[in-house]
Formats: C-alpha cells, sequence, structure tokens
C-alpha cells in the first residue's frame, strides 16, 4: 500500500514563505505525477498544482503562479511545495496526492495545515 | 475554468434507503481517446479524501458495488444503493480534463 506523509506545515506572516514536503513509500512515485490540493477551513477541495514525473513540467491554479513553486526528488521519493509571498487566502490545509491518471487521485496523504496570520 | 456543480449540496439520508447526488459541468468531459474524465471522491469527517468511483462509472479498489457512477458529457450522477452508517461525508466530483482540474462544492451526506 502506497503512503505519502506530509510535512512542513505551520503558522506563517503574510508575505512570507513555508515549504511542504511529501514523503511517498513505494517503486512507482518516479513513474506519476504528483498534486498537490489544499482545503480552506469549512471549505472544499481546491487543485493547486501538479509535477510531472521527470519533474520538467508544472501546472499551477492562477492565485498561486508565481508564488508557488512545486518540485520533486525522484531519488528520494519526495515531492516539495515552496510557497513564497503567503496570503490570508492561503490558509489551507495542504494534501498531497498520487495522480494514476487524468486526476485519478487514488492516494492521499494525512495532510499539512498551514495559516498565513500576523 | 470548468465549473461543475452538484446538487443537492446536502442529504440526510435513513439507512437502506438510496441516495443520488448530481454533478454538472459547463462543458464536455469526454476526452479525445474516448474516455470521459469525470471523478467522484468522498471526505469522511477528519479524513483525507478518497477515491470512489474514477471515468464516470469504475468503483475504486475496496469501494463497495452499493457505489455506482453514471452519466455523459457534462451530466453525471453517483448513486448510493442502500445507504450504510459508515456512507457520512462531503462527496465531491471533479474532472480531469481541462487545466486547472476543478471539484465541485461537495454534498454534504448525513445518515439519518
Amino acid at each position: 500500500e502506497v503512503q505519502l506523509v506530509e510535512s512542513g506545515g505551520g503558522l506563517v506572516q503574510p508575505g512570507g514563505s513555508l515549504r511542504l514536503s511529501c514523503a511517498v513509500s513505494g517503486d512507482t512515485f518516479r513513474d506519476l505525477w504528483m498534486t498537490w490540493i489544499r482545503q480552506a477551513p469549512g471549505k472544499g477541495l481546491e487543485w493547486v498544482a501538479q509535477i510531472s514525473p521527470g519533474g520538467i513540467s508544472t501546472d499551477y491554479m492562477d492565485s498561486v503562479k508565481g508564488r508557488f513553486t512545486a518540485t520533486r526528488d525522484n531519488a528520494k521519493n519526495s515531492l516539495f511545495l515552496q510557497m513564497d509571498s503567503m496570503r490570508g487566502d492561503d490558509t489551507a490545509v495542504y494534501y498531497c496526492a498520487r495522480d494514476v491518471s487524468w486526476g485519478r487521485y487514488d492516494s492521499w496523504g494525512q495532510g499539512a495545515p498551514v495559516t498565513v496570520s500576523s | 475554468d470548468v465549473v461543475l456543480t452538484q446538487t443537492p449540496l446536502s442529504l440526510s439520508v435513513t439507512p437502506g434507503q438510496p441516495a443520488s447526488i448530481s454533478c454538472k459541468s459547463t462543458e464536455s468531459l469526454l476526452h479525445s481517446a474516448g474516455g470521459t474524465v469525470l471523478h467522484w471522491y468522498r471526505q469522511k469527517p477528519g479524513q483525507s479524501p478518497q477515491l470512489l468511483i474514477y471515468e464516470v462509472s469504475s468503483r475504486f479498489s475496496g469501494v463497495p458495488d452499493r457505489f455506482s457512477g453514471s452519466g455523459s458529457g457534462t451530466h453525471f450522477t453517483l448513486n448510493i444503493s442502500r445507504v450504510e452508517a459508515d456512507d457520512t461525508g462531503v462527496y465531491y466530483c471533479m474532472q480531469g480534463l481541462r487545466m486547472p482540474r476543478t471539484f465541485g462544492p461537495g454534498t454534504k451526506v448525513e445518515i439519518k
């Protein structure tokens, strides 16, 4: 069974930065797209970003373009989300998820809570 | 962006009774290769979301056959034939055809 474990969440001031990590077990990590999805308090799910298996191609939601960067280290089965110039509306639980095919997220992490507040 | 609309937004169901959730898309989710990229997820209280149904009607591993999905183009439905207490949670449809990927607003299912 694949396991995804996020870390790095916490409290950050507006304008600050935070880096989330997602450790993925299993030997298929390097073959699959990986995704970040977030959920603001009391709200629904919001797709944030994705990264290709080789890490060359990335896609982002409009509101995080230029501020968030998704990367991965296939040698360490790890996914990262660098979040800069953070704003209050970035406050959310951030999930990493494995994309088997066209948004079929078959495995999710437990979520990393992020709070942007002064 | 593709907008997904779910109805109803909340549902209270007696155990053993059926339940149905509708998901409508602002554009067709038919992929050029022939599949339709509409998935269903459930989020139980305090838990991460989990995949239930992918590509309209395929049940994910371990999902009971009480759950079924149907639809085509822009209209989709998730059916639960006989609701059980463990089915409580928020159900989301999601489209994987266009960027950005988008989710419906969610349907909260409560068991009476």
